[in-house]
């Protein structure tokens, strides 16, 4: 059964920094690019960033809204996905979902429960 | 950037009614869109994707259609268990969702 779990979530002032962290299991990890998708408290979603696979290089992509702030990574061996976020303001407040792609196709077959991140002084 | 447009943005439909929801994109997207089912404090499922392919598992009263820049998804025939706020998304050019539309029971 393939299982997304994300942590790591939580209150941080405005500026601060967090970590989240997205952990995989029931299929292979390494043969997917996969994303983080965001949703601020009763809003829609809004696609974050994304980690292509080891035949693809592991090249990241990201939204206008977060480059330069926010760093996605993967430790493949330990079957987990990353999101680092630096520079947090308050629009960054939202449950963060990390999501598998189906293979490498833009389609989010699977997807965590979510980490609340409140940016908040 | 690809805008995506869903309409309505809220709908009250009974039980047993067909129901459909529209997604429009900015520029041509091929049939590059999936459409998502996301229930209250729950993560998002996908439903449909490519526009007309029906996910594993999931119920044959949902259905997509379209292509370009013009999508349509359906419920054919309305479910309690169905209440659930829809998304369409394209994946033409990065990834853009619409708006949503909160659909409830009448």
């Amino acid at each position: 059964e393939v299982q997304l779990v994300e942590s790591g979530g939580g209150l941080v002032q405005p500026g601060g920094s967090l970590r989240l962290s997205c952990a995989a299991s029931g299929f292979t990890f390494s043969d997917h690019y996969m994303d983080w998708v965001r949703q601020a408290p009763g809003k829609g979603l809004e696609w974050v960033g994304r980690t292509r696979n080891k035949a693809n290089s592991y090249t990241t992509e990201y939204a206008a809204s977060v480059k330069g702030r926010f760093t996605i990574s993967r430790d493949d061996s330990k079957n987990s996905l990353y999101l680092q976020m630096n520079s947090l303001k308050t629009e960054d407040t939202a449950v963060y979902y990390c999501a598998r792609e189906t293979g490498t196709t833009g389609i989010f077959d699977y997807w965590g429960q979510g980490t609340l991140v409140t940016v908040s002084s | 950037d690809i805008q995506m447009t869903q309409s309505p943005s809220s709908l009250s439909a009974s039980v047993g009614d067909r129901v459909t929801i529209t997604c429009q994109a900015s520029q041509d997207i091929s049939n590059y869109l999936n459409w998502y089912q996301q229930k209250p404090g729950k993560a998002p499922k996908l439903l449909i994707y490519d526009a007309s392919n029906l996910e594993t598992g999931v119920p044959s009263r949902f259905s997509g259609s379209g292509s370009g820049t013009d999508f349509t998804f359906t419920i054919s025939s309305l479910q309690p268990e169905d209440i659930a706020t829809y998304y369409c998304q394209q994946y033409d050019n990065w990834y853009t969702f619409g708006q949503g539309t909160k659909l409830e029971i009448k």
